[in-house]
């Protein structure tokens, strides 16, 4: 497809529970973002990667939190043990460049632990 | 803490009329802001950006202000569509200081249009 992508949609995630959220960006696009949107609230940061270098991650809320992008492409999302305050949707997003106004976003996964 | 706030948690503006979105920001270091605009169940999409230099931007029935003394932004869209109807978020980030890492959000707007 043309845009970002991003898999499962929906996942619904018994407490303790490990998941895996991926994101494929738009292609050739060289940095990727990803963002926790909890409901009611605006996205917030998580981290970023520039290729497959990940320049910050200091958004991610625990150790349990954990992002990788070892091909420079697609990106995974791990949360391992989850709990109930994971639940929201992730937003990832891409970029050509480091201009903001060319940053695309995904449609999102929506996570529900319980 | 929240950087960026906007107040309103929606709006509710006749088709035709004029709707404007209001954001303030508390962060000084922030010296780029955008307006996303977004669907049930979709990802915000990029409506339209201004940099600390300016204090206007224009984008066809899309303006956004900017007045940094006030560290405030408002997004004007003339004439109201009911396609308009959406969550708008702001969003600032240091940009200057180092490249696209992050935008701070605020909490969104809804935008009812009413026919």
């Amino acid at each position: 497809g043309a845009g970002v992508s991003q898999s499962p949609r929906y996942k619904v995630a018994k407490r303790g529970q490990d998941v895996a959220l991926r994101c494929d960006p738009i292609s050739g696009h060289v940095s990727l973002f990803w963002y926790q949107q909890a409901l009611g609230q605006g996205p917030e940061f998580l981290t970023y990667f520039q290729n497959e270098a990940q320049l910050d991650k200091s958004g991610l809320p625990s150790d349990r939190f954990f992002a990788e992008r070892p091909e420079g492409s697609v990106s995974t999302l791990k949360i391992q043990r989850t709990q109930q305050e994971d639940s929201a949707v992730y937003l990832c997003a891409s970029s050509p460049d480091r201009e903001l106004n060319t940053i695309y976003f995904g449609e999102g996964s929506w996570l529900t632990v319980v | 803490d929240q950087q960026v706030k906007q107040n309103s948690p929606s709006l509710s503006v006749q088709e035709g009329r004029i709707s404007i979105l209001n954001c303030d920001y508390t962060n000084s270091m922030f010296d780029y802001f955008l307006w996303y605009k977004k669907y049930p169940a979709e990802g915000p999409t990029f409506l339209i950006s201004i940099s600390s230099i300016k204090d206007k931007n224009e984008d066809g029935r899309f303006t956004v202000f900017l007045n940094k003394s006030a560290k405030h932004l408002s997004l004007h869209i003339v004439p109201s569509q009911p396609g308009d109807s959406a969550v708008y978020f702001c969003a600032a980030t240091a940009y200057s200081g180092g490249g696209a890492d992050g935008l701070t959000f605020g909490k969104g707007t809804h935008l009812i249009i009413q026919p």
